[in-house]
């Protein structure tokens, strides 16, 4: 059970708008903490997407955004495409036990 | 341009060790520390620990305190992670990222390391 909570899976159709959601409590990113999401594709390496809660790294479409309030944290995707299809996480910091970087559970996004 | 390129795949038994490699290039080694994950088939993102390229400074997730140790060498500006008494469960693609600061966005990845542990 991871410390952030995702949703497993979301889907949309072709240029379409999804809103991922990141839902964490006040040990992380109710604490004020920042949050970066990632994208992953099956075989390769993560790539991040958006850090420190809305900042678009170069190279990064700006079909892409990213928004936190609260304790939540959202990835949307606008103009959604067939090779938006991948997993994507979310990363905090947790002040907690369990110490330190933690990452949701991932979500799975199919674009039908 | 900025990367990081791991060793090869490994396999070992249940019990060993291993060591994986992660050589950084195209930007200054020592300004960026390198965290650790890793993922397990079929599952999501795992946190494993970061180290300082700066100073050696290094923390770890609670589940691999102990069990893991990461260094760095500045004379080749690679990092490693080693971990030991391995067991099936960790049979997964373990990545080194680049990033800063308690909660690093890590912006450069590299391209993952397989190890199977298998009798």
């Amino acid at each position: 059970q991871s410390v952030l909570t995702q949703p497993p899976s979301v889907s949309g159709a072709p240029g379409q708008r999804v809103t991922i959601s990141c839902t964490g409590t006040n040990s992380n990113i109710g604490a004020g903490y920042d949050v970066h999401w990632y994208q992953k594709l099956p075989g390769t390496a993560p790539k991040i997407l958006i850090y420190e809660n809305t900042n678009r790294p170069s190279g990064v479409p700006d079909r892409f955004s990213g928004s936190k309030s609260g304790a939540s944290a959202s990835l949307a995707i606008t103009g959604l495409q067939a090779e938006d299809e991948a997993d994507y996480y979310c990363q905090s910091y947790d002040s907690s036990l369990s110490g330190f970087v933690v990452f949701g559970g991932g979500t799975k996004l199919t674009v039908v | 341009q900025s990367q990081l390129v791991q060793s090869g795949a490994e396999v070992r038994k249940p019990g060993a060790s291993v060591k994986v490699s992660c050589k950084a290039s195209g930007y200054t080694f020592s300004n960026y520390g390198i965290g650790w994950v890793r993922q397990v088939p079929g599952q999501g993102l795992e946190w494993m620990g970061w180290i300082s390229a700066y100073n050696g400074y290094a923390h770890y997730a609670q589940n691999f305190q102990g069990r893991v140790t990461l260094t760095t060498d500045t004379s080749t500006n690679t990092a490693y992670m080693e971990m030991r008494s391995l067991t099936s469960d960790d049979s997964a693609a373990y990545f080194c990222a680049r990033g800063n600061g308690y909660n690093p966005a890590l912006d450069i990845w590299g391209q993952g390391t397989l190890v199977l542990v298998s009798s």
